[in-house]
């Protein structure tokens, strides 16, 4: 079964400071890669997705992703982070031939300002 | 406004006395799932449904059942809650596209269920 590790449960980080969280994956086959975004209180909201062609993909907000296939990774970035950005963030990967979405525990940001 | 809709928000309850949270979906999808979620663990799938009278076990089905007898409703029972089902639990439904689906999973706002 998909497995996906984040690293790092707890961040705290003031404003402006760049972001990166880690994700990693097991299954070495066809994926499609998400971040979603849980804000304090709220749903999940989805960040940004990768599903094919440039590896390199763009979010909402300012966060962008980068799709490693080699070293089976989906990081996420923001270069310069803002006091709103303060909520858990979720990797979370599809295997190929079914719709079954593995989550890694999640990475708890918090930004001072 | 296309949605994921979930009833209760918010649930207290007692071991025992059988329960059910709704999910409704209005964006005419074939794929419905619920997930719980737990600090430190993140989100686990419970169970999913692919289509009408279609449903399978995620990694966490102990304790719980679902029907799908209409495509946009997906309920989630628990036939006899046990205080380690004290959970916020969320719906999500999706577009089902077969082998490589590029489909984007939809969540609904929650239910936070306490078990007492």
């Amino acid at each position: 079964a998909q497995s996906v590790s984040q690293h790092n449960h707890h961040v705290i980080l003031s404003e402006a400071a760049s972001l990166e969280l880690g994700c990693n994956y097991s299954y070495g086959g066809t994926v499609n890669l998400f971040w979603y975004v849980q804000y304090p209180g709220q749903h999940l909201q989805l960040l940004l997705k990768y599903f094919s062609g440039d590896p390199l993909v763009k979010g909402i907000k300012g966060f962008e992703a980068e799709f490693i296939k080699s070293k089976f990774s989906f990081n996420l970035r923001k270069p310069s982070v803002q006091w709103s950005d303060t909520a858990e963030y979720f990797c979370a990967v599809t295997n190929y031939g079914n719709n079954r979405l593995a989550f890694g525990k999640g990475n708890q940001v918090v930004v001072i300002p | 406004e296309a949605q994921v809709t979930q009833n209760p928000r918010y649930l207290i309850t007692v071991t025992g006395k059988k329960l059910t949270v709704t999910c409704s979906q209005n964006m005419n999808h074939e794929y419905m799932s619920w997930y719980r979620q737990d600090p430190g663990l993140g989100l686990r799938q419970i169970y999913y449904s692919m289509n009408v009278e279609v449903t399978d076990k995620g990694d966490v089905p102990e304790g719980y059942k679902v029907s799908r007898k209409e495509k946009r409703n997906f309920p989630l029972i628990l036939e006899s809650p046990s205080p380690n089902q004290t959970s916020l639990y969320f719906c999500a439904s999706s577009l089902w596209g077969g082998t490589l689906a590029k489909n984007i999973q939809y969540f609904g706002a929650g239910t936070r269920l306490s078990v007492l």
